[in-house]
Order: C-alpha cells, then sequence, then structure tokens
C-alpha cells in the first residue's frame, strides 16, 4: 500500500492561474518535504515541515508557498506558475528522533505542465 | 554540507554485481553515509545508510571505506528492475536538520 501519497500524479494549469498540489501519508512521520525535480536533474529542496515548523530553503521563489494543516497532509501552492515551474513535484516524509538518522519515503510525484 | 562525487553512468551486465563508487573527501565525522535509488517515473527510494561499519540488508551492500572519503554500494546481481539513477548523499546528525540534498548521482544502465 503507497504510504506517501501525491494526488494528481499529472497536473496542467495556465501561465500564472494558481496551482496547489498535494500530499498526504499514512505513516504519521512528523516531517515533510516538497522537492522540485526538473528534467534530468537531481531533486532540489523548496521547504519542509518540522511538526508545524516551516523551514524554508535560501533559494525557494516566493511564488511557492506550503500548507501542513495536519501530521497527514501538506500543500503545495504556486501563487502565479511560469514556465520554468514545470517539473516533477516530490513529497517526502521521515520521522525525526534525536540524533538518528531515519530515511525519507517519497510518494511517486506529480507532474506539472504549464500552457 | 559536505559534498559527494559519483560517475555520470555506469554499465553491467544483467545478473552480475555491480560496485557504484561515491567520493565524499570533506566528510565530517557525525555524517551518516545514504544511498537512495531512482527509478524512471517514481519517486527516490531509499536503499541503504551506515556511518562507519560496512553494512548489508535486502537490497544491497554498503562498503565504506576505513577513512570514510569514500563508500561504494554493492548490487549483488543486478536485474534489469536495478536501472536507476543512484545518488549518494551525506546526513548530518544535527538535531532537526533532516536535510537531504541530492547531486547528480549515477545513472546505471543494465544490459540484458
Amino acid at each position: 500500500d503507497a504510504m506517501v501519497i501525491q494526488n494528481p500524479r499529472y497536473q496542467v494549469t495556465q501561465f500564472g492561474k494558481p496551482v496547489t498540489l498535494s500530499c498526504s501519508q499514512t505513516l504519521n512521520h512528523n516531517v515533510m518535504y516538497w522537492y522540485q525535480q526538473k528534467s534530468s536533474q537531481a531533486p532540489k529542496l523548496l521547504f519542509h515541515y518540522y511538526d508545524k515548523d516551516f523551514n524554508n530553503e535560501a533559494d525557494t521563489p516566493d511564488n511557492f508557498q506550503s500548507r501542513r494543516p495536519n501530521t497527514s497532509f501538506c500543500f503545495l501552492d504556486i501563487r502565479s506558475p511560469g514556465l520554468g515551474d514545470a517539473a516533477m513535484y516530490l513529497c517526502a516524509t521521515s520521522t525525526r528522533q534525536a540524533l538518528s538518522n531515519q530515511p525519507q519515503h517519497f510518494g511517486d510525484g506529480t507532474r506539472l505542465s504549464i500552457l | 554540507d559536505a559534498k559527494t562525487t559519483q560517475p555520470n553512468s555506469m554499465e553491467s551486465n544483467e545478473e552480475e554485481p555491480v560496485h557504484l563508487p561515491c567520493n565524499h573527501s570533506t566528510i565530517s565525522g557525525t555524517d551518516y553515509i545514504h544511498w537512495y535509488r531512482q527509478l524512471p517515473s517514481q519517486g527516490p527510494e531509499y536503499v541503504i545508510h551506515g556511518l562507519t561499519s560496512n553494512v548489508n540488508n535486502r537490497m544491497a551492500s554498503l562498503a565504506i571505506a576505513e577513512d570514510r572519503k569514500s563508500s561504494t554500494l554493492i548490487l549483488h546481481r543486478a536485474t534489469l528492475r536495478d536501472a536507476a539513477v543512484y545518488y549518494c548523499i551525506l546526513r548530518p546528525t544535527r538535531f532537526r536538520d533532516d536535510k537531504i540534498i541530492f547531486g547528480k548521482g549515477t545513472r546505471l544502465h543494465i544490459l540484458p
């Protein structure tokens, strides 16, 4: 059974039209991440939540926002998508215990296309 | 954060062992070595991790050099399903620092 679920798998939006991608998890993990992966590139971390604490990467554009209403769900909002935002968006989770090194569990991503 | 260096691509024959190298000469004493792989059209998948000692699990083995400046992921008997991009990543053990920074990885091709 899928443990990190991303919906939809494919999303098409228009240039400048806000779009929201969703991620849910059944692992009860306290940390959730969003990554952007462009074609033939490695995933790039956008931000992560440690419980309800939001941690933004320094080079994440302001156009990208996130919400985590509860442990199970996390959303990625792109306020005004540009052509350069076409990419695969990956959600991941992990459980964080002091000084441990738990693996991250990834969903299969949402591929976003911009018309 | 310490960086890793991997070959861009490698090829191996099906049913033969594969050794995927990773250099991390600036590794710090508290950095764990993690390996993930990404199959086509899927999210990355955790493979294995270790600190100092060699590690084995059902997917692979991880051999860590004595000075920890390099490591090797070993797939004992490659199948076509193992064709993927393999990422070697260093993760610090700083509390609440849970980031994974992906490098370019090694694209592994398996020849039938």
